[in-house]
C-alpha cells in the first residue's frame, strides 16, 4: 500500500522567509496530492492541491511542485506571517488513484512563524 | 454554516461504554469518510461510503466499531465496549465524486473521544 513521508517533522522560520515542506510516496501510481493545514483544536483545512499531470501549482503564497520520478512533492510557502503557524499535512490516495477515496497522510509538520 | 458538521463536538465516556457519532456531510457530496487522529499524529483512516454503499473498512478497524449512512445523507459511527485507546478524534471528511481528477475531502470539527 502507499506510504507518505513528511519531512521536517518541525520548522521554524522568521516572518517573511520563506518555508518549505517535503512529502515522498511509494505508489508511482498515485495521481493526486493534496495539503492540509490543522490549527490547534481545529479541523483539517485544504489549502492546496495537485494531480499528476501537472509539476507546480500556485495560490497566492503558497506553492506545491511534484516530482513524479523521485516521487516527491513539497509545499511551500513564502512571506510567512504568524498566521501561517500550524500543522501542515501531506496526504496520497491509497492504491495509488485518487478514485480509491482513501487517503494516507503523512505524520505533519509544525510551522512556527516568528514575529 | 454549509460545511461538514460533526455531533457531539466532546465526548467523555467510561471504559465498556458504548459512543454513537454523527456526521453530516456537505449537502451535494456523495462520499463520506471516518478518520481518527491521535496527538501528534495526522488523521488514520477507518471507513468510507459512496451514497448509502460502504465502499472500505481499514483492516486496523475492530469489530467494535460499525459506521452506517442508511440514506446516504448523514452518517453514524459506532463503537462498542470502548476502550482506553480508542480515545482520540474521530473526523469526518466528505467529497463529491467524481470530481474531474481530484477527489478533494472536506473536514469537520471533529469528534474528540476521551475513554475513562
Amino acid at each position: 500500500g502507499e506510504n507518505v513521508e513528511q519531512h521536517p517533522s518541525t520548522l521554524s522560520v522568521q516572518e517573511g522567509d520563506s518555508a518549505v515542506i517535503k512529502c515522498t510516496y511509494s505508489d508511482s501510481a498515485s495521481n493526486y496530492f493534496p495539503w492540509y493545514k490543522q490549527e490547534l483544536g481545529k479541523r483539517p483545512q485544504l489549502i492546496i492541491d495537485i494531480r499528476s499531470n501537472v509539476g507546480e501549482k500556485k495560490d497566492q503564497r503558497i506553492a506545491v511542485t511534484l516530482n513524479k520520478t523521485a516521487k516527491h512533492f513539497s509545499l511551500h510557502i513564502t512571506e510567512t506571517q504568524p498566521e501561517d503557524s500550524a500543522v501542515y499535512f501531506c496526504a496520497a490516495p491509497e492504491g495509488g488513484s485518487s478514485n480509491t477515496g482513501k487517503l494516507i497522510f503523512g505524520q505533519g509538520t509544525t510551522l512556527q512563524v516568528k514575529p | 454554516d454549509t460545511g461538514v458538521s460533526q455531533d457531539p463536538r466532546h465526548k467523555i465516556t467510561k471504559r465498556g461504554q458504548n459512543v454513537t457519532f454523527r456526521c453530516d456531510p456537505i449537502s451535494e457530496h456523495n462520499r463520506l469518510y471516518w478518520y481518527r487522529q491521535t496527538l501528534g499524529q495526522g488523521p488514520e483512516f477507518l471507513t468510507y461510503f459512496q451514497n448509502e454503499a460502504q465502499l472500505e473498512k481499514s483492516r486496523l478497524l475492530s469489530d467494535r466499531f460499525s459506521a452506517e449512512r442508511p440514506k446516504g445523507s448523514f452518517s453514524t459511527l459506532e463503537i462498542q465496549r470502548t476502550e482506553q485507546g480508542d480515545s482520540a478524534m474521530y473526523l469526518c471528511a466528505s467529497s463529491l465524486y467524481p470530481t474531474g481528477g481530484g477527489n478533494e475531502q472536506f473536514f469537520g470539527p471533529g469528534t474528540r473521544l476521551t475513554v475513562l
